[in-house]
């Protein structure tokens, strides 16, 4: 069963602008973490974020992270065309090495 | 690249078939992690090794094994397939510990005709 649920499904934007994805999930975490998946590929570590940190950047990437809510956010800064992909939460439970808990993500397309 | 790696990376094979797809952790991961994507699912958790013995099950078919072997390989072993089972299967390693950070093999495309 899906822990986080993305929002929203898919994004455009041109190059240049911000994107904003956000996540809900529904049971205590360890950590939240957001990964990539370029068409087919893999998927890519991007950030992790602690159940006990608020905000946390790396790059152009910001991560919120609001527990009393049970929510994420990731926002991409100054977007570009190399951003395109899909985007998803990742939650473990709260006992470290538990398998992480994917949403089915967001999809970005960013145009120039 | 991620340091793990999956073979085959394309896999067509008919219904009823058995299918065994591999995997190679990243040089010091004891954690290997199996999983389902396909459309409608998105990606769904299978089963979890950590240094040769099952860690944890997700949702995994009774028709579907696993093994982590002493090198610390790992195969995944479909029986009985079904049009249903097309989908991409990734495997996944990690280090253990509180962070928890997986990586992931570029995974096997299976297509059950």
């Amino acid at each position: 069963s899906q822990q986080g649920e993305e929002d929203p499904q898919a994004l455009s934007i041109q190059e240049g602008e911000n994107a904003t994805m956000n996540c809900s999930y529904k049971t205590s975490i360890n950590n939240l973490q957001w990964y990539r998946q370029n068409s087919g590929r893999g998927l890519v570590h991007l950030i992790l974020i602690r159940s006990n940190e608020r905000e946390k950047h790396s790059g152009r990437l910001r991560v919120t992270l609001d527990t009393s809510k049970k929510s994420s956010s990731l926002l991409i800064t100054a977007s570009r065309a190399a951003d395109t992909a899909s985007y998803f939460c990742a939650t473990d439970a709260k006992k470290a090495g538990t398998a992480l808990i994917f949403g089915k993500g967001t999809t970005l397309s960013v145009s120039s | 690249d991620s340091g793990v790696t999956q073979t085959p990376k394309h896999l067509i094979t008919a219904t009823g078939q058995r299918v065994t797809l591999r995997c190679s952790p990243r040089s010091g991961d004891l954690s290997v992690y199996w999983y389902q994507q396909s459309l409608d699912q998105g990606l769904q958790f299978l089963i979890q090794y950590y240094n040769g013995e099952e860690r944890a099950k997700g949702n995994i078919l009774e028709r579907f094994s696993a093994q982590q072997f002493p090198d610390l390989h790992s195969e995944l072993n479909l029986s009985s397939l079904e049009l249903g089972d097309s989908a991409l299967y990734f495997c996944a390693s990690s280090v253990g510990g509180a962070k928890n950070i997986q990586y992931f093999g570029a995974g096997t495309r299976l297509s059950v005709l």
